[in-house]
């Protein structure tokens, strides 16, 4: 069964420091993989997304996720968090259906 | 393109009554799919549909809820008799399936709560 796991339910990081974002997947074939971000009362926005192809993909806002097949990983980084950053973030996978993960809640200090 | 729009933003109604959220997709896109955020679960897969269709509801909790999507612009959510248990946020979200995948388009949602 396909399932996602974001270990770390709550992050946070200062204003200028970098950010990685972990998610790993269980998945039976080639995954699909997803970042989205949902900031409070808002729905989620797709970040950057894999299907195949270079394993670094970027996104939008100055993010990219690195694929790893080996470890069954796609986390998120961002060398320069800024504070508008803060929200909370869903690792997804999936084809015709996306499972998401249970999301980390990213806080940004000045 | 005015995105996934979803209607009532929030709703409050007591426990026993009959709730209607409704959804209209993006023009265009040929999958609908109806989340539910809640604390406890995070985002779980109810239903969702392909050209109009059900493809999968096997996320839908029990028969108390039901989905139908008449037309390419228009989805339902229907929760009869709604319990305290149902609040949460739901979400539509509207994908056109490009290579092999899906690429959701999330609606703002409708925050639900039971009394």
């Amino acid at each position: 069964a396909q399932s996602v796991t974001q270990p770390d339910i709550h992050i946070t990081v200062s204003e200028g420091a970098s950010l990685e974002l972990r998610c790993n997947y269980s998945y039976g074939a080639t995954p699909y993989l997803f970042w989205y971000v949902q900031s409070p009362g808002q729905g989620l926005q797709l970040l950057l997304k894999y299907f195949s192809g270079d394993t670094l993909v970027q996104g939008i806002k100055g993010f990219e996720a690195e694929f790893k097949r080996s470890q069954s990983s796609f986390n998120l980084r961002k060398p320069s968090v800024h504070w508008s950053d803060a929200a909370e973030y869903f690792c997804a996978v999936g084809a015709d259906k996306l499972i998401f993960g249970t999301g980390t809640r990213l806080q940004v200090f000045p | 393109d005015a995105g996934v729009i979803q209607s009532p933003r929030h709703e409050v109604t007591e426990m026993g009554q009959e709730v209607t959220l409704r959804c209209k997709p993006i023009s265009g896109h040929d999958y609908l799919f109806w989340y539910r955020q809640t604390m406890m679960r995070g985002l779980e897969l109810l239903i969702y549909f392909n050209n109009n269709v059900p493809i999968d509801d096997s996320g839908m909790p029990e028969d108390r809820f039901s989905a139908k999507m008449p037309n390419a612009s228009f989805s339902t959510l229907k929760i009869q008799p709604s319990e305290p248990r149902d609040s949460a946020v739901y979400f539509c979200a509207s994908s056109k399936q490009g290579f092999g995948a899906n690429v959701l388009t999330f609606g703002a949602g409708s925050r639900l709560t039971v009394l």
